[in-house]
């Protein structure tokens, strides 16, 4: 069964708490990604990874870092939360392009 | 640079009612054209994509897509939807190079009332 495991689903944190988003993958996929999706401005990229510490910055990295120290665990890193970064976030991953295997996401709120 | 345009943000329609989803994007190179659906609460799910070859292409739960180069469409279509079809469907574009990852239009949320 294909699938994309984020934890935790929800989470409330205060503002300048760090924040620790975990994602796995049972696909064996090299590419992983993190989106946030809010309303009115859809989904937008922050990181992409190529594979076991092999990350690039997407459209919006700024205040967010990675980890991925193994193929099927992708972590996005929130150092010192602020309340805009308030949002869902969605992991994914992809073998071939134009198809991608999402999570069900994390609720993301800062206080 | 990619975008994407969804013309609709919310289409209305009853069950059984065909369904058309419009997608417009911008890109100057080979892409990968693909829709998604998001039921409230969810991730997004995969229905299909195109790149080359037929411009009609098959998704899942009776969904298909046509390309149209000359509109730079790939619009969303269905016969005769059902409640569960209720959902927010995003078009995305992406490079041949998939590792660039997909640009999302904003989503139409489709509403099936009985």
């Amino acid at each position: 069964d294909m699938k994309v495991t984020q934890m935790p689903r929800y989470l409330i944190k205060r503002m300048g708490e760090n924040v620790l988003l975990e994602c796995g993958q049972d696909m064996s996929h090299e590419t992983m990604y993190w989106y946030r999706q809010d309303p009115g401005l859809g989904l937008q990229l922050i990181y992409i990874s190529y594979d076991v510490d092999s990350n690039s910055e997407g459209d919006i990295p700024k205040g967010y870092r990675v980890s991925r120290k193994k193929r099927e665990h992708f972590s996005l890193i929130l150092d010192s939360a602020k309340t805009n970064q308030t949002s869902v976030y969605f992991c994914a991953s992809s073998l071939r392009a134009g198809e991608v295997f999402f999570g069900k996401g994390t609720r993301l709120t800062v206080v | 640079t990619q975008t994407v345009s969804q013309s609709d943000a919310h289409v209305t329609v009853f069950e059984g009612d065909s369904v058309e989803l419009r997608c417009n994007y911008s890109y100057g190179g080979s892409i990968y054209l693909s829709w998604y659906i998001q039921h409230h609460g969810h991730g997004l799910q995969f229905l299909l994509k195109y790149y080359s070859g037929n411009p009609v292409v098959q998704g899942v739960n009776g969904f298909e897509a046509e390309f149209s180069k000359s509109d730079s469409s790939f619009h969303l279509r269905k016969a005769s939807v059902h409640w569960s079809d209720s959902a927010v469907y995003f078009c995305a574009v992406s490079s041949n190079n998939y590792a660039q990852g997909l640009t999302f239009g904003l989503g139409t949320r489709v509403s099936v009332f009985p």
